[in-house]
């Protein structure tokens, strides 16, 4: 069965550096989404991606935040300059939209099994 | 604006009991979808069910159950003859007229442990 990959499973990084959370989405999925949940909270949607660009995002999504897909393969979110706060678990989802003849799409999002980021 | 609200934050039962996890959602559409999904302590996020907003039919799978009402807005989760094996933590989340590019927002997740 088709799955979401991400990598690393765990970075560890020092506050103030970049780092660059990498998925590979599900072939033919043309839909890709960050979600982030900090420890014991609840899982926060960051932005959603399609026809390279960003179809959303939420208010978490600032500046320091940057996503991309660099080749046919990889969907990746950058953050520029890392802060305590960001330490918490990023997971990436994708999906592939079809339409049934009740105008409801018959897929859904299949999620990546998270990179934990501490950010020390 | 769509919410998703799980009041149970941590239930604790003894393996074999049932137990209901209750979830009610806000929306303005009329066309959505309704999830459960379920977070071992391993992290990972394990899609368990997907509901659209036409279908109120419940379902059973196994020993999971659920439970859709539109006239309360719920959409309920019974787990019967528990197992240690269903400790975790369970989210229900809803998606607004799903074409692909709808963000999935959840709820903050019921706690549930599993007692031997």
């Amino acid at each position: 069965e088709p799955e979401v990959t991400q990598t690393p499973s765990h970075q560890v990084t020092q506050m103030g550096q970049e780092v660059i959370l990498r998925c590979v989405p599900i072939s033919n999925h043309l839909y890709f989404y960050w979600y982030r949940q900090i420890l014991g909270q609840k899982v926060e949607f960051l932005v959603s991606f399609y026809n390279n660009e960003i179809s959303e995002k939420s208010e978490i999504f600032d500046d320091q935040f940057s996503v991309e897909r660099p080749d046919g393969s990889n969907f990746t979110l950058k953050i520029r300059s890392t802060k305590l706060e960001d330490s918490a678990m990023y997971f990436c989802a994708s999906s592939s939209p079809g339409v049934a003849t009740s105008g409801v799409s018959t897929d859904t999002q299949y999620f990546g099994p998270g990179t934990r980021l501490t950010v020390l | 604006a769509q919410k998703v609200t799980q009041a149970q934050t941590e239930i604790s039962v003894v393996e074999k009991e049932d137990v209901t996890l209750d979830c009610v959602y806000e929306t303005r559409d009329t066309t959505y979808y309704l999830f459960w999904y379920k977070q071992p302590p391993s992290g990972e996020l394990v899609f368990l069910i997907r509901r659209n907003s036409f279908d109120e039919q419940n379902e059973i799978s196994g020993r999971y159950s659920w439970n859709f009402q539109k006239s309360t807005s719920s959409f309920n989760f019974t787990i019967t003859a528990s197992q240690v094996v269903d400790s975790a933590v369970y989210f229900c989340a809803l998606s607004e007229a799903p074409q692909g590019d709808d963000k999935i927002i959840f709820g903050k997740g019921t706690r549930l442990h599993i007692l031997p």
